[in-house]
């Protein structure tokens, strides 16, 4: 079973800046199998980015994903205020699984 | 308007059975897979079942297996998940999330289940 890690657990940043966020799978994922969540206090996820590197419909284009193997990055250049939130990545397995990292909180500073 | 609507939550005893319902609207089931993903205060995502679209593949995670049943109504566009044996650690928000190309591009805003004594 194939876990990931995503890191830190907490990033604490000012409005404006750039905030860098990993997710490390445990084996080499595909990069067509994985996907980015925001979830804001008390709402559902939302999809941000799929297939590693693909803007969801309404996703801003400050997000960005990239990686490969078993390293993957969601980079937010510009941080806006509706933009502190949690961050999960979710690899979905050509074996039909699916898994998500333990989230990656952005927080104002 | 595209979206699914979950319900059934609320509290039940260790050991209770529940059914949650997801209802599709603006799309058909019979084009979609659909999952149940939880979300236990306080934790992270964890998913629990999936339904494919033309329900030949169903599958669930390894803490709910032998324990929850997936299923749908198709004429009323309704996903179903049977819950039975129902721990404490099951409690959580229970999310409705359509399949499109193995990512979930819409959820819906959860129905929570408590299990308490």
């Amino acid at each position: 079973e194939i876990v990931l890690t995503q890191s830190p657990g907490t990033l604490s940043l000012s409005p404006g800046e750039r905030a860098t966020l990993s997710c490390r799978a445990s084996q080499s994922v595909s990069s067509a199998y994985l996907a980015w969540y925001q979830q804001k206090p008390g709402q559902a996820p939302r999809l941000l980015i799929y297939d590693t590197f693909n803007r969801a419909t309404g996703t801003p284009d400050r997000f960005s994903g990239s990686g490969s193997g078993t390293d993957f990055t969601l980079t937010i250049n510009g941080l806006e205020p509706e933009d502190f939130a949690v961050y999960y990545c979710q690899r979905y397995g050509n074996s039909l699984t699916w898994t998500f990292g333990q989230g990656t909180k952005v927080e104002i500073k | 308007q595209v979206q699914v609507v979950e319900s059934g939550g609320g509290v039940v005893q260790p050991g209770g059975s529940l059914r949650l319902s997801c209802a599709a609207s603006g799309f058909t089931l019979t084009s979609f897979g659909v999952h149940w993903v939880r979300q236990a205060p306080g934790k992270g995502l964890e998913w629990v079942a999936v339904l494919s679209h033309d329900e030949n593949y169903k599958d669930y995670g390894d803490s709910v297996r032998g324990r929850f049943t997936i299923s749908r109504d198709t004429s009323k566009d309704t996903l179903y998940l049977q819950l039975t044996s129902l721990r404490v650690e099951d409690t959580a928000v229970y999310y409705c999330a359509r399949d499109v190309d193995l990512h979930f591009d819409l959820w819906g805003r959860g129905t929570l289940v408590t299990v308490s004594s």
